[in-house]
């Protein structure tokens, strides 16, 4: 299996503009998790999902983040509008069992 | 709530110096508990764990004891390597199917 995998795996883009960050979880595992890693906040879970269904989404900062998971093998987080203070690394996870598998992150940032 | 503390970094040692990353958390019921290691540049990797008390997980020379009596689950290595440099998160498995993670640890060798 290729892992989890994420695109883009770089992000930059200007303040105000929309930007999708895409996921596919590894093949069979049910829960699918993003989070959010900067040095001022550490690791932050943002949402999770168990069977395409979102379970808990407190994390999300603010009705500007939104996260979908249409099906079992893909998942988008969506920032709109995008600000300087979203620049992040942006990692998606998924777990089939008891051990969590994380993605190689996406690096976002917003000038 | 779940929650877990560890240790603030960043940790500097040098080369094959004992390491001790402290770990303790507090948690309803007999949760399973997790050391995760990520590398610069990378997303969280599972290092060792342990699922039940007394448990002692271990993995490419490091050791942790799932103690419950102190509710702790400390990282120690014997000898460190430049290669171990990375921050280390303690975890463990909250409600649902979410882990919980501590703020990480940094940790630099010095060769």
């Amino acid at each position: 299996d290729a892992g989890v995998i994420q695109s883009p795996r770089h992000e930059v883009t200007e303040m105000g503009q929309e930007v999708t960050l895409r996921c596919k979880p590894i093949s069979g595992h049910n829960s699918l998790f993003w989070y959010r890693q900067t040095m001022m906040r550490g690791l932050e879970l943002l949402i999770y999902f168990n069977n395409n269904v979102p379970i808990d989404d407190s994390g999300m900062p603010e009705d500007r983040f939104s996260a979908k998971m249409p099906n079992a093998s893909f998942s988008t987080l969506k920032i709109q509008p995008s600000e300087p203070r979203d620049s992040a690394v942006y990692f998606c996870a998924s777990r089939g069992g008891w051990e969590q598998y994380f993605g190689p992150g996406t690096r976002l940032t917003v000038t | 709530g779940d929650s877990v503390t560890q240790m603030e970094g960043p940790v500097t040692l040098s080369e094959e110096a004992f390491l001790t990353i402290n770990c303790t958390y507090t948690a309803t019921g007999y949760p399973s508990l997790f050391w995760y290691v990520q590398y610069p540049g990378e997303g969280l990797q599972l290092l060792l764990k342990a699922t039940k008390a007394d448990d002692k997980g271990s993995n490419k020379g490091f050791e942790a004891t799932y103690r419950k009596e102190t509710t702790s689950f400390h990282l120690e290595k014997g000898s460190v390597q430049v290669s171990d440099s990375a921050v280390y998160f303690c975890a463990l498995t909250g409600s649902a199917s979410k882990i919980i993670f501590g703020s990480g640890t940094r940790l630099s060798i010095r060769p």
